[in-house]
């Protein structure tokens, strides 16, 4: 099966510009998180989606992050506008079912640098 | 609210040689364990996991964890490393929310 993937792979902006990051989770899998994990420290979750539903975004700066997951499908992350403190690898992941039992799949992640 | 310690953040260790990596949880509910493995340049790879059952668990690759619930603990040791062990290590935890909270990771480091 086709793994999550996440475009782009690498991107560079300067402080105060706008991103956006996309994810697209393994087929059939209803829910979906965005992990931020900044250089040196574990990933830490930002948003957690089951179908289109937000179950969790305890975590996330809804000053400047926000994500939407339409249809339940692919998802996208956005900063706006971005913070030096912002560089980092953005993680997505997706599950069949939200447990642990079944899995969580990774993507390659995208590598976020705010100059 | 769950968390994870990792209480190495590096450990050198020579190719052959063994190795242990520690991981401690809190949570006040039943659990799920992870260790994850990153290598340099690449995403997150599940190493193996506790559900329940057999409090030991290995890996395809020669990786064995031990789910000390007492002692909260889910420690990664592996007999013999080789060079391709290289990499960064992420303890994690799941509980009922499924809610997946990992680790500050230990990198390590093989020697030849």
């Amino acid at each position: 099966e086709a793994g999550v993937a996440q475009s782009p792979r690498y991107k560079i902006i300067e402080k105060r510009q706008s991103v956006a990051f996309w994810c697209n989770p393994i087929s059939g899998h209803a829910t979906l998180y965005w992990y931020q994990q900044i250089l040196g420290q574990g990933p830490k979750l930002l948003i957690q989606f089951q179908n289109n539903g937000v179950v969790d975004d305890s975590q996330l700066p809804k000053d400047r992050f926000s994500a939407e997951r339409l249809k339940g499908v692919d998802s996208t992350l956005k900063i706006q506008p971005a913070k030096l403190e912002d560089s980092a690898v953005y993680l997505c992941a997706s599950s069949l079912d939200g447990t642990g039992a079944v899995g969580y799949t990774f993507g390659s992640g995208t590598r976020l640098t705010v100059v | 609210a769950q968390s994870v310690t990792q209480l190495d953040s590096q450990v050198p260790v020579f190719e052959e040689a063994p190795v242990e990596l520690r991981c401690n949880y809190s949570s006040s509910v039943s659990v799920y364990l992870f260790w994850y493995v990153q290598y340099p340049n690449q995403g997150l790879q599940l190493l193996l996991k506790y559900l329940s059952g057999s409090t030991l668990v290995e890996s395809i690759n020669g990786f064995e964890a031990e789910f000390n619930k007492s002692q909260t603990s889910f420690h990664l040791r592996k007999p013999s490393v080789h060079i391709s062990d290289t990499a960064e290590y992420f303890c994690a935890v799941s509980d009922s929310g499924n809610k997946l909270t990992f680790g500050g990771g230990t990198r390590v480091l093989v020697k030849p």
